[in-house]
């Protein structure tokens, strides 16, 4: 079945910093992924997500690339700020409704 | 005002009791879901209703039982409950039954059984 594998946590960081959070799928087909977060206290909204191989999604300076040939589509931002503190989750939908990652645990320091 | 509201926020009950988690949603949206959190943040999904009709129904307890009165509401109503059942329990709609995958959830009900 679908899955998402998502690096472990929690990541901290110093503002400023360059981040990469992981993430691989595995999916029969062709899923759209997404990258989803939570801030402390919220339900998850949509940050990113894109439809088909080779788009990049990107929103509040978060990329991330859709990369069919390593099955992974691995989140990142050139300089963090402590705003950006919250749990970041990985997700994929096929033919089912979403299925989510175990989610990565974010700390920006300043 | 809210896309996608829950009540209560917070529910802190024993053992053993009933009780129920409500959803609504004001985005028009067909489908609706019910996600568990657990403590370590996982995310798996319980329910999804398209239009009021239960699609989705994934390995859960009986003792969970979904309700959705028309397609802007979906309750979930627990039976006896357990220790294993606290966690935050999340809405969440979308436009089309999942496929777009762009869902757009509750700020979740944190439910502690003691």
């Amino acid at each position: 079945g679908n899955s998402v594998t998502q690096m472990e946590g929690p990541v901290t960081l110093s503002e400023e910093a360059f981040l990469t959070i992981n993430c691989t799928y595995t999916a029969t087909g062709y899923p759209s992924l997404f990258w989803y977060v939570q801030y402390p206290g919220e339900g998850l909204q949509l940050l990113l997500k894109a439809t088909k191989a080779d788009d990049k999604g990107s929103n509040k300076g978060f990329e991330a690339t859709y990369r069919k040939e390593t099955t992974s589509f691995h989140l990142e931002k050139g300089s963090v700020q402590v705003s950006d503190s919250a749990v970041y989750f990985c997700a994929l939908s096929g033919n089912t409704p979403l299925v989510f990652g175990k989610g990565t645990r974010l700390s920006v320091i300043a | 005002d809210t896309a996608v509201s829950q009540t209560p926020k917070y529910l802190v009950t024993q053992m053993g009791n009933d009780k129920s988690i409500k959803c609504e949603q004001n985005l028009g949206h067909d489908t609706m879901y019910w996600y568990k959190q657990d403590s370590k943040k996982f995310l798996k999904i319980m329910f999804s209703y398209n239009n009021k009709e239960l699609i989705i129904n994934e390995t859960v307890p009986n003792r969970f039982s979904p309700k959705s009165p028309d397609k802007a509401h979906l309750n979930l109503h627990i039976n006896s409950l357990e220790l294993g059942d606290s966690a935050v329990y999340f809405c969440a709609s979308s436009p089309l039954a999942g496929i777009s995958g762009e869902l757009f959830f509750g700020e979740g009900s944190r439910l502690t059984v003691l």
